[in-house]
């Protein structure tokens, strides 16, 4: 079970760029890293996956590094409605893998200021 | 796409009885769809993995007797807490996945026991 540790939390200011990394040490070969961003009292948003290397959709980037054992999540130029908790899930829920995805961390509360 | 939705949004109801939750897929077939309780200020916790016509797997310490799943659908699982308890109050969120290695979230459901 690949166990994820982020930072509690983080602060910064509307405009900035922001990365937040995961660690997971133990990730399995068929694991797959994903992100997701969960405002109170709403279901967790997903924001991004990957595999290795770098993934870039609409609104982050995810780099991960030949190794796999951690990730770093990239918010260009956040705003204050970027503030939320941020969950990095580590596993493979496709079929056969079970729930060993599922396990989510205690997330990093991300602060923006103005 | 990959829209879930949730239904009610939020239920009180008085110890004692038993309150139904509905998860539904709505633009994709969830062959898998799992179960997650958030209590204030914590992370996720999975109950419980449903295959659709499968009986659900619980997670270790989660009482299957209490939650009722029922998976009888390609886009719909049902979450029934039975005999709830005001200890039973939280944030239930589902997730249904199509197979591959995403799960899309609810919007979650309010309980409140009283």
């Amino acid at each position: 079970l690949a166990k994820t540790t982020q930072p509690i939390s983080m602060d910064s200011y509307e405009g900035q760029e922001v990365n937040i990394t995961c660690s997971h040490n133990n990730i399995a070969t068929n694991d797959y890293i994903t992100w997701y961003q969960q405002f109170p009292s709403q279901g967790p948003r997903f924001i991004i996956q990957g595999y290795k290397t770098k993934v870039t959709n609409e609104v982050a980037s995810l780099f991960i590094p030949a190794d796999r054992k951690s990730s770093t999540l990239s918010l260009p130029r956040v705003s204050l409605s970027d503030t939320a908790v941020y969950y990095c899930l580590v596993g493979d829920i496709s079929a056969g893998g079970g729930a060993d995805g599922l396990t989510f961390g205690k997330g990093t509360h991300l602060i923006i200021q103005p | 796409g990959a829209v879930v939705s949730q239904h009610p949004s939020w239920v009180i109801c008085k110890s004692g009885t038993s309150v139904k939750i509905e998860c539904r897929s709505l633009d994709f077939q969830a062959t898998t769809m799992f179960w997650y309780r958030q209590f204030p200020k914590q992370s996720l916790m999975l109950m419980a993995t449903s295959n659709e016509g499968s009986k659900a797997t619980y997670e270790q310490g989660v009482e299957k007797d209490k939650f009722l799943i029922n998976h009888a659908s390609l886009t719909l699982s049902t979450l029934t807490v039975t005999s709830a308890h005001p200890e039973d109050s939280s944030f239930y969120i589902c997730s249904a996945s199509s197979g591959g290695s995403e799960q899309y979230f609810g919007p979650g459901t309010r309980l409140t026991v009283t």
